[in-house]
């Protein structure tokens, strides 16, 4: 149970153009769900907070214009990366929240984002 | 705030060898703690997580962790290391500081396997 499926698992798109990421939660409701980026070799950095139904909350650092969240429903959360260039190319995580007596964090797969 | 730290960032352990990846956490209470493991080019998965109670949890692939309130530690620990556990290994604790429930990773620690 609680798997994440995030997709694409990779992309490749032109500079200037748009990537959206689609992250869903199969098998239980994701009221919470977290956005990261990670270059290579290091760890994760939390980009932003998306809650169902409300405004995602962005990291300092982060351009809230840039990468667009949407969490319109308690199993659907996207990234979309706007106007892409090549420095906005790194691998994006998600990862969902699960309370209750089942509290623990579940992580997508990731999406490996080359701007060419 | 809280913070994790992975002190190596590199491990390499000859297969068959038994392993012990450091964590050590900064927090003023005993935090939830979690491993997560990341093979190249995927997300993470879970490992084990130590909420309360026994302070030797096991996971899953042979893992365990011990909780040391009194060095502030969580080190992962397994007895015989097999090729397919070279991957990155991210310890974690909430993010009790801020409002988004987050996690806080440390550095990763690369774990490299020899036959």
């Amino acid at each position: 149970g609680a798997v994440v499926s995030q997709h694409p698992s990779r992309v490749i798109c032109k500079s200037g153009t748009s990537v959206k990421i689609e992250c869903r939660s199969l098998d239980f409701q994701a009221t919470t769900m977290f956005w990261y980026r990670q270059f290579p070799k290091q760890s994760l950095m939390l980009m932003a907070t998306s809650n169902e139904g409300s405004k995602a909350t962005y990291e300092q650092g982060v351009e809230k214009d840039k990468f667009l969240i949407n969490h319109a429903s308690l199993t659907l959360s996207t990234l979309t990366v706007t106007s892409a260039h090549p420095e906005d190319s790194s691998f994006y995580i998600c990862s969902a929240s699960r309370r209750g007596p089942n509290y623990g964090y579940t992580f997508g797969s990731g999406t490996r984002l080359t701007v060419v | 705030a809280q913070s994790v730290t992975q002190p190596d960032i590199h491990i390499t352990v000859s297969e068959g060898a038994s392993l012990e990846l450091r964590c050590n956490y900064s927090y003023g209470a005993t935090p939830y703690l979690f491993w997560y493991v990341q093979s190249p080019g995927q997300g993470l998965q879970l490992l084990l997580k130590y909420f309360s109670g026994d302070t030797l949890v096991q996971g899953i692939k042979g893992f365990e962790a011990e909780f040391k309130r009194s060095q502030s530690s969580f080190n992962l620990r397994k007895p015989s290391v097999h090729w397919s556990d070279a991957a990155e290994y991210f310890c974690a604790v909430p993010n009790y500081g801020g409002s988004q429930g987050n996690l806080i990773f440390g550095k990763g620690t690369k774990l490299s396997v020899k036959p």
